[in-house]
Formats: C-alpha cells, sequence, structure tokens
C-alpha cells in the first residue's frame, strides 16, 4: 500500500508565480520529511527535508509546511522558473525502518516562460 | 566530492538470465541503499546496507539481493530477470546519522 500520496501528477505553473506541491502520508511513525527533484535520465536530488518537530524549513527559494494533525506537507517555490521544471517526489522515513525511504509517485512541474 | 557512481548506466538482458549492478557511494558514506523505479509504482525501497550488513530489506522476491563491501561499494543481483524487472535501479548513499539520501545516475535495465 502506498503510505506516501502525491495526489496531483502533474501542475503547470507561470514563470515567477508560486509552485506548491502537495504529499500526504498514511504512517504516524513517519518522522522525517525530504523533498527531491528529478530531472530525465538522473537521479532524484535531494531538496529540502524537515523534521516532525518543526513545521516549517525554508531554504531560499523552497519552503517545506508539515502539518503533523493532517498529516501533509507541501512544497513551495517562489518564484517559481522554468528551470524548476521537473519531478518533484515526496519522501518519508520511518524511525523503525533505518534509512528506507517511502516515495510518493511524483508531480511533473511544468514552470512556463 | 565525487558523487554516487553506478554501472552499468544501461543494460539489456533476456529472461531467465542473471544481472549485477554496481554502486559507489560518496567516500565517507557508510550506508547504500537501493530503489527500483518504475512509471507505475514509482520509487520503491528495495534493500539498505550498512557496514557490510543488511539493516533493512523492502517487499521485493528474493530474486533481488544485494552485498556490501567493507569500502562500502554495493551490488545488487537479480537473478531469474523477468520481463517487469524492467527499470530503473537507483543506488543512494547517506552519512551516518543523517536521513538525507544522494543518488546516483541509475542503470536502466531493460528486460526483452
Amino acid at each position: 500500500d502506498q503510505q506516501v500520496k502525491q495526489n496531483s501528477p502533474s501542475l503547470s505553473v507561470q514563470e515567477g508565480r508560486i509552485s506548491i506541491l502537495n504529499c500526504d502520508y498514511t504512517n504516524s511513525m513517519f518522522d522525517y520529511f525530504l523533498w527531491y527533484k528529478k530531472y530525465p535520465a538522473e537521479g532524484p536530488t535531494f531538496l529540502i527535508s524537515i523534521s516532525s518537530i518543526k513545521d516549517k524549513n525554508e531554504d531560499g527559494r523552497f519552503t517545506v509546511f508539515l502539518n503533523k494533525s493532517a498529516k501533509h506537507l507541501s512544497l513551495h517555490i517562489v518564484p517559481s522558473q522554468p528551470g524548476d521544471s521537473a519531478v518533484y517526489f515526496c519522501a518519508a522515513s520511518d524511525p523503525n525502518s533505518g534509512y528506507a525511504l517511502n516515495f510518493g509517485k511524483g508531480t511533473s512541474l511544468l514552470v512556463t516562460p | 566530492k565525487a558523487g554516487v557512481t553506478q554501472t552499468p548506466r544501461y543494460l539489456i538482458k533476456t529472461r531467465g538470465q542473471q544481472v549485477t549492478l554496481s554502486c559507489s557511494p560518496i567516500s565517507g558514506h557508510r550506508s547504500v541503499s537501493w530503489y527500483q523505479q518504475t512509471p507505475g509504482q514509482g520509487l520503491q525501497f528495495l534493500f539498505e546496507y550498512f557496514s557490510e550488513t543488511q539493516r533493512n530489506k523492502g517487499n521485493f522476491p528474493g530474486r533481488f539481493s544485494g552485498r556490501q563491501f567493507s569500502n562500502s561499494r554495493s551490488e545488487m543481483n537479480v537473478s531469474t530477470l523477468e520481463l517487469g524487472d524492467s527499470a530503473l535501479y537507483l543506488c543512494a548513499s547517506s552519512p551516518i546519522g543523517n536521513y538525507e539520501q544522494y543518488f546516483g545516475p541509475g542503470t536502466r535495465l531493460t528486460v526483452t
């Protein structure tokens, strides 16, 4: 069963606007969450992460928000740039599973000029 | 530092054969994990090795196996290949005490 879900397979945003990518999870044991970006023919690249003891983490144009009660997290990209066009994966870690990451199926972001 | 490297990058095998994929982690990283990416299932965890020991295993059949060497390099093996094993196999390494994993470019396996 898919414990991490990204319900929007794709998203299109205009350059300069905000991109919001969403992720839901079902396992309440998850305590660390990560976002990865992936271009075709490359491995995923780590973007930003957040621990379950926080509700927000910011790194430049990227901010991740965590709502533990709703089991929901989101990635905000402001302002969006054409180079941000890629597939974004949400991932979560359960401390009982070591370093194994549970991934969502990804959201393909297209930023148009 | 050099990133995670994987060899080969592309591989074509016939159903029933076996295959070995190789991964060299980032220098100093002792944890190596393997993932399978397919269009329908996304990225799925295969197994994780730390100090030559398998610490975790995903929900894959026994045909999928791996090992880690004393220099932290890792290999994964798939025996009796099936058409459904066609996928991108990704290796990732982590420093100790850090959940952030750094991925290699992957090996694209095609089973015909």
